[in-house]
C-alpha cells in the first residue's frame, strides 16, 4: 500500500499569509495526487485534481504542484473562509489512500 | 447538479452487519466517466478508503476491509449500497459515499454525501 504523509500536521496562520503544505507519497505516484479541504462537521471538497488542476468552481488563490513523491498545495492568500484541515489522497493504485490531513489554524 | 445522500440506521450493535445506502440524485449512476466509493471517517481522525464499484458491477476494497465489506449498485434505483459486516466499536465512524470522477492522471472524490454517523454499540 501507498504511505501518505503531510507537512506539517498543524499550522497557525494569519489572513493574507502565504501558505504551503506538503505531502510526500512512499512511492512515485505520477501526478495522480487530489487535495481536499474539510471543514468541522462537513464532507471534505475536492480543490485540486492530478497534482495541479484547479476543481471548478475554487478560488485561484489554492494552486498545487508537484510530481513522482513529492507535493504541495499552495494558498497565496489566506482568506478567513480557508482555515480547515487539508488532506491529500493518492489515486495511483488501490488502495486509495489519504494523507493525515493538515489543520489550518488562525493565528 | 448531481448530489449524493447517504441513508441507513445510525446505531448499530456489535457483531451485527452495518448496512447504508447512497442515492444519487440530478443525474444518472450510469451515466459518465464515474464510479462510487464509499469512505469513512472516525470522530476527530482521517479519512479512510473503504471501497469502490463500477456501474458494471466491478468492485475494489481497501485489504483491511476486504474480508468484511460488500459494495453494490442498483442502477434503476440510481443507488448503491455498503454492507460491513462483523462490525465492532472500531468501525464507529462517519460514512461518507461519493462519486469518482476518472480522468487523465487523476480519480478524484468530485462530490461528496453529507455523511452519515454511524456508532456500533450494545
Amino acid at each position: 500500500d501507498i504511505q501518505m504523509t503531510q507537512s506539517p500536521s498543524s499550522l497557525s496562520a494569519s489572513v493574507g499569509d502565504r501558505v504551503t503544505i506538503t505531502c510526500r507519497a512512499s512511492q512515485s505516484i505520477s501526478s495522480y495526487l487530489n487535495w481536499y479541504q474539510q471543514k468541522p462537521g462537513k464532507a471534505p471538497k475536492l480543490l485540486i485534481y492530478a497534482a495541479s488542476s484547479l476543481q471548478s468552481g475554487v478560488p485561484s488563490r489554492f494552486s498545487g504542484s508537484g510530481s513522482g513523491t513529492d507535493f504541495t498545495l499552495t494558498i497565496s492568500s489566506l482568506q478567513p473562509e480557508d482555515f480547515a484541515t487539508y488532506y491529500c489522497q493518492q489515486s495511483y493504485s488501490t488502495p486509495d489512500s489519504f494523507g493525515q490531513g493538515t489543520k489550518l489554524e488562525i493565528k | 447538479q448531481v448530489q449524493l445522500q447517504e441513508s441507513g440506521p445510525g446505531l448499530v450493535k456489535p457483531s451485527q452487519t452495518l448496512s447504508l445506502t447512497c442515492t444519487v440524485s440530478g443525474g444518472s449512476i450510469s451515466s459518465g466517466s464515474y464510479y462510487w466509493s464509499w469512505i469513512r471517517q472516525p470522530a476527530g481522525k482521517g479519512l479512510e478508503w473503504i471501497g469502490r464499484i463500477y456501474t458494471s458491477g466491478s468492485t475494489n476494497y481497501n485489504p483491511s476491509l476486504k474480508s468484511r465489506v460488500t459494495i453494490s449498485v442498483d442502477t434503476s434505483k440510481n443507488q448503491f449500497s455498503l454492507k460491513l459486516s462483523s462490525v465492532t466499536a472500531a468501525d464507529t465512524a462517519v460514512y461518507y459515499c461519493a462519486r469518482v470522477h476518472s480522468g487523465s492522471y487523476s480519480d478524484a472524490f468530485d462530490i461528496w454525501g453529507q455523511g452519515t454517523m454511524v456508532t456500533v454499540s450494545s
